[in-house]
C-alpha cells in the first residue's frame, strides 16, 4: 500500500513569507507526528496528534510554528513569517496507535529552505 | 527524561568488516528503544526494535542489536558490512508520555571497498 507522502518535496522562501507543508498518514493510522531534521540539531520533535485528542504541541520551538489534522487525516504544518534557522527537512511519520512498540513510518521528507 | 546518546558521528568500515554502531539511552522508566537508518534523500526506515522479549533483537539486512540494561547500551552490529550498508544511522528513545521518539544524532556509516 502507500506510504506516507509529504508535498512539496522542495520548498525555496524568502525570510518573512509564510509557508504551509503537507503530510499525508498511511490510511487507517490514528497517530501522527512531524520532526524537524537539521544539521546543527539533529531530528527533533515538534508535534504529535492522536484521533480526536488534543495534539502534544511541547515540540514547536516558537509560536510562528503550527499545525493541524483536519478529518483526522491529511496534515498540514506552518510556519508564519519564516526565519533562516527555520531551513530544514521536515518529516512526518504516521503509525496505527500508541501502542509501547507502534512503529512510525516516515514520509521523505520537504526541504525548507529560507533565503 | 529521556535521552540518547552515539557515540562516533562517523564510522567507516571496508566491506566484510564487522558494523558496530554505538548507542547509550538514559531513562527513568523502562525504555522502548529503536534503530532507524536513513539513506541519501530518503525518510526513515525502522530497523530493528527493543520489545523486552529478548535482548538480542534481530532486525531486516542482517542487523541485530543488544540491549544491555547494567550498560544502558543498545549497540547495533552487523557481521559483515556490504557497500549497501553505506547510509546514516539514528537510535531512538520512545518519550514518557508515549508522543514522540528522541533521537540520537546520527552515525553516518561509509562502507569502502
Amino acid at each position: 500500500g502507500a506510504g506516507v507522502s509529504q508535498s512539496p518535496s522542495n520548498k525555496v522562501t524568502e525570510k518573512g513569507k509564510d509557508v504551509e507543508l503537507r503530510c499525508d498518514p498511511i490510511s487507517g493510522h490514528t497517530a501522527l507526528y512531524w520532526y524537524r531534521q537539521s544539521l546543527g540539531q539533529g531530528l527533533e520533535f515538534l508535534i504529535y496528534f492522536q484521533g480526536n485528542s488534543a495534539p502534544d504541541k511541547s515540540g514547536l520551538p516558537s509560536d510562528r510554528f503550527s499545525a493541524e489534522r483536519t478529518g483526522g487525516s491529511v496534515s498540514t504544518l506552518t510556519i508564519q513569517r519564516t526565519q533562516q534557522e527555520d531551513s530544514a527537512v521536515y518529516l512526518c511519520a504516521s503509525s496505527s496507535g500508541t501502542g509501547e512498540y507502534n512503529e512510525q513510518f516516515f514520509g521523505p521528507g520537504t526541504r525548507l529552505t529560507v533565503l | 527524561a529521556q535521552s540518547v546518546t552515539q557515540l562516533g558521528s562517523h564510522v567507516s568500515v571496508s566491506e566484510g568488516a564487522l558494523v558496530l554502531l554505538r548507542c547509550n539511552y538514559s531513562s527513568s522508566v523502562p525504555p522502548y528503544l529503536f534503530w532507524y537508518v536513513q539513506y541519501p534523500n530518503q525518510g526513515l526506515q525502522l530497523l530493528l526494535k527493543y520489545t523486552s522479549a529478548a535482548t538480542l533483537v534481530k532486525g531486516i539486512n542482517g542487523f541485530e542489536a543488544e540491549f544491555k540494561k547494567s550498560e544502558t547500551s543498545f549497540h547495533l552490529t552487523k557481521p559483515s558490512a556490504h557497500m549497501s550498508d553505506a547510509a546514516e544511522y539514528f537510535c531512538a528513545v520512545r518519550n514518557q508520555a508515549g508522543t514522540a521518539l528522541i533521537f540520537g544524532k546520527g552515525t553516518t556509516l561509509s562502507v569502502s571497498s
